[in-house]
């Protein structure tokens, strides 16, 4: 089966910085996105990794290791308005996104 | 402001009722999606359309009927609704199926009583 793992909660101090990982099997894959969704708000789009290795953007990274069937999004400088619920997705082999849970990242200052 | 816009924002409605979501996309894109969001669940994808054709029905319940009139409109008519189907309803598009950047609506909060 087709599956998508993320922790369900982190929390994280303001300035600092903090990683969250995804594990993932999905029936061929064409790729992993994560996306950030605001509490009462739509999913944005934040990075896209189809290539082993690191994608930087900003105080945000994501990381992808095909072999091992995971990645992760890392975040520095973190800002309250970083608080969110982050969004793991693997697009499979019929370009279709497979979801996982979501994690909500708690931000103290 | 993702170039998706979705109403009503918010809707409740009694079990017998019948009502329609609807999403707008100003984009250009050829696919639009619609999910559904419960809480501390993944994103559920129900209905997947492409250039007007609808290409994925995850066996969605027949009391949810998606229709496509062009590729910038997409509805979803509600029938008969269960109080389980209470959830965040998002519809998204994106450029094709292969290049798959999602932009997702603000999303219809739905209440069955």
């Amino acid at each position: 089966g087709q599956n998508i793992d993320q922790p369900t909660e982190m929390t994280a101090t303001e300035g600092a910085i903090v990683q969250i990982n995804c594990t993932y099997q999905t029936s061929g894959f064409n790729g992993l996105f994560w996306y950030q969704q605001h509490a009462g708000e739509a999913p944005t789009f934040l990075s896209y990794n189809v290539l082993d290795g690191l994608e930087e953007k900003g105080r945000f990274s994501s990381f992808l290791s095909r072999s091992k069937g995971y990645s992760y999004l890392l975040l520095k400088e973190l800002q309250m308005k970083d608080s969110a619920s982050y969004l793991c997705a693997c697009m499979d082999s019929n370009y279709q996104l497979i979801w996982g849970a979501g994690t909500k990242l708690i931000i103290k200052p | 402001e993702t170039g998706v816009t979705q109403t009503p924002r918010h809707l409740v409605m009694g079990m017998t009722n019948k009502k329609s979501l609807k999403c707008e996309q100003h984009l250009g894109h050829n696919a639009m999606y619609w999910y559904k969001q419960s809480a501390k669940k993944p994103l559920e994808l129900m209905f997947v359309y492409s250039l007007e054709e609808r290409v994925e029905n995850n066996s969605v319940p027949s009391r949810f009927s998606p229709e496509c009139p062009n590729s910038s409109h997409l509805f979803l008519h509600l029938h008969t609704l269960q109080p389980e189907d209470s959830a965040l309803y998002l519809c998204a598009s994106s450029q094709d199926l292969e290049r798959n950047e999602q932009f997702f609506g603000p999303g219809t909060r739905l209440t069955v009583l």
